[in-house]
């Protein structure tokens, strides 16, 4: 296994335009879930998965916002009218459900929104 | 949600012991201690967790205190790929939970 793959690894992009992110998680894992870091801080939480059902959404999620896991495989996320504050780097990350739930992260997709 | 409290930056000879400090002094009963770190450029990584006992894993040890409001992640002997920002995190338990990160605390190691 290759560990969560995340694409594109970086993004610029202009205002008000939209994008779309992916994430492959771990073949098997039935969490997924979706983090945005911005330079300087820790990386928040912004949604997640089990299997294809989102269970949790931040406050952080805009209407602007969209996540999805159609077949509880793969999941995009997808941000409509970009803004100068979208700009960050999108983590995902993937769990199995096991007593330990450790979550392994992908590298990352940087968002540069000029 | 319970949180943890961090030094925002600690500094480390090669080769030498590291001990990492995290209170948690509202920490509930149920609330496992996770240690992440995340080298940079890439995304966080899991390093070890613990509820009561101390753990030990191949990366590092996990102590935590008799009343566990607070512990301490211990890396034997540093490496410079030991230079990361290191996360201590509460989460409620075994179910599906978001990881609070917070600010961590910024590891440096010098040759």
């Amino acid at each position: 296994d290759t560990g969560v793959s995340q694409n594109p690894r970086h993004k610029i992009t202009k205002r008000g335009q939209n994008v779309t992110f992916r994430c492959d998680p771990i073949s098997e894992h039935n969490r997924l879930y979706w983090y945005r870091q911005t330079l300087g801080q820790g990386p928040e939480f912004l949604t997640y998965f089990q299997n294809e059902a989102q269970l949790e959404k931040s406050r952080l999620l805009s209407d602007r916002f969209s996540a999805e896991r159609p077949k509880g495989s793969f999941s995009t996320l997808e941000i409509q009218r970009t803004e100068q504050g979208d700009s960050a780097m999108y983590l995902c990350a993937s769990s199995y459900r096991d007593p330990r739930d450790t979550q392994y992260f992908g590298p990352g997709t940087r968002l540069t929104v000029l | 949600d319970a949180k943890t409290t961090q030094p925002n930056s600690m500094e480390s000879n090669e080769e030498e012991p590291v001990h990492l400090p995290c209170n948690h002094s509202t920490i509930s009963g149920t609330d496992y201690i996770h240690w992440y770190r995340q080298l940079p450029s890439q995304g966080p990584e899991y390093v070890i967790h613990g509820l009561t006992s101390n753990v030990n894993n191949r990366m590092a040890s996990l102590a935590i205190a008799e009343d566990r409001k607070s512990s301490t992640l211990i890396l034997h002997r540093a490496t410079l790929r030991d230079a990361a920002v290191y996360y201590c995190i509460l989460t409620p338990g075994n179910s599906g939970y978001a990881l609070n990160f917070g600010k961590g605390t910024s590891l440096l190691v010098t040759p």
